[in-house]
């Protein structure tokens, strides 16, 4: 079965940088995209870009264009999102998703809550 | 002004049915996108529930009972998600999503309680 299993919660100092692992299996890593999305306490989700596992091509929301980095590494199916430069802003929980078509995002990880605090 | 609005909350009774909205920002016709909605319960990941455009193209996601479906208002301007026969499991957060200017938009969500 399809299972998208995240690393775990991390705690932050402002300025700090933070990367979360998405691990992959069930499923052909390179056919489908992975998407990351993110949820702040209490708030909406807010979603922060992709990654196209097979050529390794990232697509960022322009929010978060020169702070997220969206890697991949296709011999352990595994996704990896970083986030430089934190604030407290960047306090949530992050979400991978395999992406099967278009928006439809049909498996999620568990989620990874990143805590900002001096 | 927000791409996507959608009321905040919404009560409903078992049994009967919510009618939740999506409200594209003035400028942005509904008519020319397909509106996803995504289902969210406390603790959890959001799960796929369905997309729509028109009532000839439109998906409901695997598993995803026949009891929730989409519509368009056009006159409003919004993307409705329509579930029928409420239970108590369909009481959750509920967000729609589109894609627009490059990139992939929540509304703010609905908390749909049911009492």
């Amino acid at each position: 079965q399809v299972q998208l299993v995240q690393s775990g919660a991390e705690v932050k100092k402002p300025g700090a940088s933070v990367k979360v692992s998405c691990k992959t299996s069930g499923y052909t890593f390179t056919d489908y995209y992975i998407h990351w999305v993110r949820q702040a306490p209490g708030q909406g989700l807010e979603w922060m870009g992709w990654i196209n596992p097979n050529s390794g091509g990232p697509n960022y929301a322009q929010k978060f264009q020169g702070r997220v980095t969206m890697t991949r590494d296709t011999s352990i199916s595994t996704a990896y999102m970083e986030v430089s430069r934190l604030t407290s802003d960047d306090t949530a929980v992050y979400y991978c998703a395999k992406n099967k078509e278009n928006g439809v995002h049909d498996y999620w990880g568990q989620g990874t809550l990143v805590t900002v605090s001096s | 002004q927000a791409v996507l609005t959608q009321p905040s909350s919404l009560s409903a009774s078992p049994g009967t049915s919510a009618s939740l909205t999506c409200t594209l920002r003035s400028g942005i016709n509904v008519g020319t996108y397909r509106i996803y909605w995504y289902q969210q319960k406390p603790g959890s990941p959001p799960q796929y529930l369905l997309w729509y455009k028109s009532d000839s193209d439109n998906q409901r996601g695997s598993g995803v009972p026949s009891r929730f479906s989409g519509s368009k208002d056009a006159s409003a301007n919004a993307g409705i998600l329509l579930i029928s026969g409420l239970q108590s499991e369909d009481e959750a957060d509920y967000y729609c999503m589109i894609w627009h200017s490059n990139a992939w938009v929540f509304g703010g969500g609905t908390k749909l309680t049911v009492l």
